[in-house]
């Protein structure tokens, strides 16, 4: 079993729809977890972090953490074109561990 | 540019050779991280530094790699008698040590070419 585990997709939406992507982890004392947008040939960029149960609203878009599932997942509410690119789910591990462990990413497609 | 550069951007060298990359991390930042990337993959997690101790090196991070950060600011990676397998993105990160968040911030990345 994979340590962060997602879709590779494409996940197709239309635009204005919303995109969900999600991620799963194996660490139970996972403490924060993170997802980046990496456009193709480009860095990951940060979009939001989350470390409590529940729902972490930045905009667009939402990061939801549910750790008893040991399941994160991003919306992305009204998707742009824009919005098309691999996300990507990390997760630091569990006391002083700093490393981020990330998933293969899920490639969203937003189409006209 | 106040964010996280590497340096250079593109490197090509033949089977062999050794490389050294460079990154600048955000100037306040006590945290540095390298990490490798291939195509269709997530980021791989090879070493970190807190001001200038590294502090965790991966398995990934074979004898032919060597990272340091002599000034707690700036950190080279070196790769000797490089083999095409090295070929790969290699992307710097920066953050500041905080117990619950660490947000890492990466930098445009070096993308390697072996021949």
């Amino acid at each position: 079993q994979k340590e962060v585990e997602q879709n590779s997709g494409p996940l197709s939406v239309p635009e204005g729809a919303i995109a969900s992507l999600n991620c799963t982890y194996s660490d139970r004392g996972s403490q924060s977890f993170f997802w980046y947008r990496q456009y193709s040939g480009k860095s990951p960029e940060l979009i939001m972090f989350i470390y409590s149960n529940g729902d972490k609203e930045d905009g667009r878009f939402t990061a939801q953490l549910n750790k008893a599932s040991q399941y994160v997942s991003l919306l992305i509410r009204d998707s742009q074109p824009s919005d098309s690119a691999t996300y990507l789910c990390a997760v630091r591990g569990a006391g002083t561990a700093s490393k981020l462990t990330f998933g293969t990413g899920t490639r969203l497609q937003v189409t006209l | 540019d106040t964010g996280v550069s590497q340096n250079p951007r593109h490197k090509i060298t033949k089977r062999g050779q050794n490389v050294t990359f460079r990154c600048d991390p955000i100037s306040e930042h006590n945290r540095l991280y390298w990490y490798r990337q291939t195509l269709g993959q997530g980021p791989e997690f090879l070493t970190y530094f807190q001001n200038e101790a590294q502090l965790e090196k991966s398995r990934l991070l074979s004898d032919r790699f060597s990272a340091e950060r002599p000034k707690g600011s700036f950190s080279t990676l070196e790769i000797q008698r490089t083999e095409q397998g090295d070929s790969a993105m290699y992307l710097c990160a920066s953050s500041l040590y905080d117990l619950s968040y660490n947000e890492q911030f990466f930098g445009p990345g070096t993308r390697l070419t072996v021949l």
